[in-house]
């Protein structure tokens, strides 16, 4: 099983739609979570984080986890063209002691169509 | 959130030639800093862990000698590639967390787009 899966996509959604972005992490005691936006040929942005079981909103943003599941989700509401970007998913894993690195998902593409 | 800067922000170099990248934390102190290396349309894989007055930790498969990692003071890391080679030609990007926040978010500085012709 791969450390952290998203569904590569491409994702596409009408705008002003919510996308819905999703991804899975095999270590159980893995603690932070996050989501980072990448657009093409730039460097990842962090749009945020999430540390316990729920929900966490920030504008149009909202990352939901669920620890039991081993999941953790990105809602995008009224999603914007300038949203088309690719979203990846990463998850602090333990390397045993209090070491941690920081493992990424291979992305989500999403496009909003205008 | 914190700023990150780096520099060059694009380069290229001749096969067998030695290329360095400074990676510097703007608004904070940075104990520990990140090398992570992207190709196209792959997700980012980290390279090496860098720490502030001692040796970096480099991950399995990943050259010490070849990725020289220097972070000599507690805003600056850099990220050496020596005598390289195209298939080194990606995207290196570095990142730092800030130890003061008591938070585990790393940021992520502009990256570094390398050509080794």
């Amino acid at each position: 099983q791969k450390e952290v899966e998203q569904n590569s996509g491409p994702l596409s959604v009408p705008e002003g739609a919510i996308a819905s972005l999703n991804c899975t992490y095999s270590d159980r005691g893995s603690q932070s979570f996050f989501w980072y936006r990448q657009y093409s040929g730039k460097s990842p942005e962090l749009i945020m984080f999430i540390y316990s079981n729920g929900d966490k909103e920030d504008g149009r943003f909202t990352a939901q986890l669920n620890k039991a599941s081993q999941y953790v989700s990105l809602l995008i509401r009224d999603s914007q063209p300038s949203d088309s970007a690719t979203y990846l998913c990463a998850v602090n894993m333990r390397r045993g002691g209090s070491n941690y690195k920081l493992t990424f998902g291979k992305g989500t593409l999403l496009t909003v169509n205008p | 959130g914190a700023v990150v800067s780096q520099h060059p922000s694009r380069v290229i170099c001749k096969s067998g030639t030695s290329v360095k990248i400074e990676c510097r934390s703007l608004d904070f102190q940075a104990t520990t800093m990140f090398w992570y290396r992207q190709f196209p349309k792959q997700s980012l894989m980290l390279m090496a862990t860098s720490n502030e007055g001692s040796k970096a930790t480099y991950e399995q498969g990943v050259e010490k000698d070849k990725f020289l990692i220097n972070h000599a003071s507690l805003t600056l890391s850099t990220l050496t590639v020596t005598s390289a080679h195209p298939e080194d030609s990606s995207f290196y990007i570095c990142s730092a967390r800030d130890p003061t926040s008591g938070r585990w978010e790393q940021y992520f500085g502009p990256g570094t787009r390398l050509t080794v012709t």
